[in-house]
């Protein structure tokens, strides 16, 4: 059963560019969370997803983030024009139940903008 | 002031030493996660708790929500457990219960 799968592992982008980011959840899972981690600063909630669903996207840029779960795919957080502030790491999780259970992880993204 | 605030944020031991890493939180909470990761690394889960204690081969976490107060202990630790551990609370608010709020992370180094 393999767990959260995310690609690309590291991403570089110049500035002005585009970024892609995949989220494949664990088998059985229909709750995807992602979130960032900033260098020297503690993971913070992005964006909240159900299958073809957005439940809370508080902790998202109201800027060039965009994210989404499609029916059949995985999810995909999308950064447009992108700046150095957004070199990050960027996890994803999944969950099956919302509440009960624990989120799993993926080995996250790390994107570097140059 | 973060929500979650864990100490030390560095903490370096020798093997087989006995590691005890705090977090303290200041909202109510439905359940607190210990996480592991590892330079470079992904993410692991090592436990989910929302009352007393529970174990996992050398490792312990513990939890007093009236103190709102975690604890995760590593015994006779080992040159492997080097990795950021985080503590990570899960919202009360019935709306929201599925947000996590995380600490900034303890980075754990252990010398053989």
């Amino acid at each position: 059963n393999a767990g959260v799968m995310q690609n690309p592992r590291h991403l570089v982008r110049r500035r002005g560019q585009e970024a892609r980011l995949r989220c494949s959840p664990m088998k059985g899972h229909s709750h995807v969370y992602w979130y960032r981690q900033l260098p020297e600063e503690g993971l913070k909630f992005m964006v909240y997803l159900q299958k073809e669903n957005i439940i809370d996207e508080s902790g998202m840029p109201k800027e060039r983030f965009s994210a989404e779960f499609p029916k059949e795919g995985p999810s995909i957080l999308r950064i447009q024009q992108v700046v150095r502030g957004d070199s990050a790491a960027y996890f994803c999780a999944s969950s099956p139940i919302r509440v009960e259970q624990p989120q799993h992880f993926g080995d996250g993204t790390r994107l570097s903008i140059l | 002031k973060n929500e979650v605030e864990q100490s030390p944020q560095n903490l370096t031991a020798q093997e087989g030493e006995f590691i005890t890493i705090n977090c303290s939180y200041s909202v109510g909470i439905s359940a607190l996660h210990w996480l592991q990761q590892h330079p470079g690394g992904g993410i692991v889960s090592l436990f989910m708790l929302s009352s007393g204690k529970k174990k996992h081969g050398r490792l312990i976490a513990t939890i007093n929500i009236q103190e709102k107060h975690s604890s995760l202990h590593i015994t006779a630790s080992h040159p492997r457990d080097s990795a950021v551990y985080i503590c990570a609370v899960r919202s009360d608010s019935g709306g929201s219960n599925y947000k996590l709020t995380f600490g900034k992370g303890t980075l754990l180094t252990v010398n053989p």
